[in-house]
């Protein structure tokens, strides 16, 4: 089983610029979540999508960041314009299904690495 | 809100010890806790899942216990190999199939 597909693996880009990553879940996985990781720290969620619809972005700051996932497959982040305090992995993850009842666990891709000069 | 938090934040250990990460968390409504692993600039990958309803999961030299109504999970790394060294994270997944993650233990396991 092919995992979770992530580009680019690393950027480096000047403040105020913009930037957008891509990721490919596992085949048949209906959530994909987005989460950034600074230096140090656990990964934080951004935003989740069930299928092509949203459930979670209550941690998405709104004014710079944007996500979609068109046709419920791929899915892009976006970046607009970037901050010094953006540098983190992005890590793209898919599971199952979501229902009350599911306990399959996330499978993670290999993230992107953005460093914002 | 969901709170994880991971004790220590670093760990360094000689070569063939055996040692216990924790993992604590504040909301035990949980439905599974997952531990990852994690390389220096590499993503997460996967080591045990337990599921709310298990006490412990065993795949090789690791061993995850849950005690859920007490809001706390342990890996047990028997026999340390320098090749253990990592980032180990622990992760649970609430309602709204949420996962909120520790702040992680940096392992360390010198020849």
């Amino acid at each position: 089983e092919a995992g979770v597909a992530q580009s680019p693996r690393y950027k480096i880009i000047e403040k105020r610029q913009s930037v957008a990553f891509w990721c490919n879940p596992i085949s048949g996985h209906a959530t994909l979540y987005w989460y950034q990781q600074i230096l140090g720290q656990g990964p934080k969620l951004l935003i989740q999508f069930q299928n092509n619809g949203v459930v979670d972005d209550s941690q998405l700051p709104k004014d710079r960041f944007s996500a979609e996932r068109l046709k419920g497959v791929d899915s892009t982040l976006k970046i607009q314009p970037a901050k010094l305090e953006d540098s983190a992995v992005y890590l793209c993850a898919s599971s199952f299904r979501l229902s009350k009842g599911d306990n399959y666990g996330y499978t993670f891709g290999s993230g992107t690495r953005l460093t914002v000069v | 809100k969901q709170e994880v938090t991971q004790i220590p934040a670093a760990l360094s250990v000689p070569e063939g010890e055996n040692l216990v990460l924790n993992c604590s968390f504040t909301d035990s409504a949980i439905y599974n806790l997952q531990w990852f692993r994690q390389d220096p600039g590499k993503g997460l990958t996967s080591l045990l899942l337990i599921q709310s309803s298990q006490r412990e999961q065993t795949s090789g030299r690791l061993n995850a216990s849950l005690d859920k109504s007490s809001g706390r999970s342990t890996l047990y790394i028997a026999a340390s190999q320098p090749g253990d060294s990592a980032t180990y994270l622990c992760a649970v997944r609430t309602a709204g199939n949420m996962l909120t993650f520790g702040g992680g233990t940096r392992l360390m396991v010198k020849p």
